[in-house]
């Protein structure tokens, strides 16, 4: 598996502090996104971005940031005013089409104590 | 608002037996479904999509635009085929993508 990339695996933080996480692709997508992964909810989309420059709050954007400098790189800040923020995290991407298909990371397990 | 809602959370069947994932979705538009698997210890990845008619591993699904639902089929469950299992679905034309809340098929010897 390659292709789209986050680091780090598992990633633990006291509980008030601000932390980033990683993603990373060389697939020349244009469009990347960030979801949550909670048992018995599924995927929930926090924010995404069709292109450099330019991101769009998802269906639970409150308490995340993130920032697309450049078409490699979508990190997601999780903030201390997230409050719920222990969860998986998974990014994906996608060609811009009408008929592209979602790649997506290996997933950053959050712990926050 | 779009939705897509997947109603059993684990469905158990017997090797060989068929399969049926259900999965409907609430949306005005046109709406673009896909299905997506997550076998144990790998990423989630596109099992298959509506528009491609395409028949992935064995398994088919046909969007039924009446009674809006996208199911998931297969005639003889296997084994290989235990994983959890997102019915997905997305605007025409934008980016967004609205998931269910997952099946877990489990398929028992």
């Amino acid at each position: 598996d390659g292709g789209i990339t986050q680091s780090p695996k598992y990633l633990f933080r006291k509980e008030g502090q601000n932390v980033t996480l990683s993603c990373e692709q060389n697939l020349n997508h244009d469009a990347m996104y960030w979801y949550r992964q909670d048992p018995g909810q599924g995927l929930r989309l926090i924010y995404y971005s069709q292109i450099v420059n330019d991101f769009q709050k998802g269906d639970i954007a409150e308490g995340y940031s993130v920032s697309r400098e450049k078409k490699e790189s979508f990190p997601l800040t999780v903030t201390s005013a997230q409050k719920n923020p222990t969860a998986f995290y998974l990014c994906a991407s996608s060609i811009t089409t009408d008929t592209d298909t979602q790649y997506f990371g290996p997933g950053t397990r959050l712990t926050v104590l | 608002a779009q939705r897509v809602t997947q109603p059993e959370k684990l469905l158990s069947v017997f090797k060989g037996a068929p399969v049926e994932l259900k999965c409907n979705y609430s949306y005005s538009g046109s709406p673009e479904l896909f299905w997506y698997v997550q076998y144990s210890r790998q990423r989630l990845q596109l099992l298959l999509r509506h528009i491609s008619r395409e028949s992935i591993k064995g398994f088919t699904a046909d969007l039924n635009k009446g009674e809006t639902s996208f199911h998931l089929k297969k005639p003889f469950a296997q084994e290989e085929d235990s994983a959890m299992y997102y019915c997905a679905l997305r605007q025409g034309g934008y980016q967004k993508v609205t998931f269910g809340i997952g099946t877990k098929l489990q398929v028992i010897p």
